[in-house]
């Protein structure tokens, strides 16, 4: 079974808007870190933001934030104000408690473009 | 600046050839990670290391091999026993362990290697 699923493999935005990009996980362990990263063209993995099962605030890092709802098992990513340079590929990641010593399981990843 | 290096960027590799992917990082981070994507994939862990002169094996290790020396150097050598090696590969460092839920993996540039 899948453990992380981002249902969108492409999306597209107009310039200035904000956008949503999906993600479900599953998990049986009560301690885990859920991320986001960005991929550009260049192929470099960029961290965005992480929220922690513990949490009980949704975490925000300027223009991200992690729509965090633990009972759906989602961590929908939403970029405000989306920029050209946002257009990429983004991941979505999941450390489980004390698995393996820190292994990052990731999504297929969804390509946002952004139109101006 | 404190970053993670892989070298190099591009690699070309005849078929029944070993050859070794680089990655340093000088963010004094104890944990070391290898990922490879493949086209339109997310990233699937091959090696880690938590510690100087030990390693584990990822979801993928087969036809692969790693050595960690040094705190600042995870070395990957692609065996001519990986069947199927052409790929992008990623190197990553996390602070702590890399064991808690809340340390965060950093990339490196990745390689890009072709078999031919």
């Amino acid at each position: 079974a899948q453990k992380i699923t981002q249902t969108q493999p492409g999306m597209f935005v107009q310039e200035k808007e904000a956008v949503t990009l999906d993600c479900t996980y599953d998990t049986s362990d009560p301690s885990y870190g859920l991320f986001w990263y960005k991929q550009p063209s260049s192929g470099e993995m960029i961290f965005l933001i992480y929220q922690g099962s513990y949490d009980q605030q949704n975490a925000t890092e300027g223009r991200y934030s992690l729509n965090f709802q633990k009972a759906r098992k989602s961590a929908n990513l939403v970029i405000s104000a989306s920029q050209l340079g946002d257009s990429a590929m983004y991941f979505c990641a999941m450390r489980e408690g004390y698995n393996q010593g820190g292994k990052l399981i990731f999504g297929q990843g969804t390509e946002l473009s952004v139109k101006p | 600046d404190g970053g993670i290096t892989q070298s190099p960027k591009y690699l070309f590799r005849k078929e029944g050839q070993n050859v070794t992917l680089s990655c340093e990082q000088n963010l004094n981070h104890d944990a070391m990670y290898w990922y490879r994507q493949d086209p339109g994939q997310g990233l699937r862990l091959i090696y880690y290391s938590q510690i100087v002169n030990d390693f584990q094996k990822g979801d993928i290790a087969e036809g692969y091999s790693v050595s960690r020396e040094k705190k600042e150097s995870f070395p990957l050598t692609v065996t001519s026993a990986q069947k199927n090696p052409t790929a992008f590969y990623l190197c990553a460092s996390s602070t702590g362990t890399g064991a808690r839920s809340t340390d965060t993996q950093y990339f490196g540039p990745g390689t890009r290697l072709t078999v031919l």
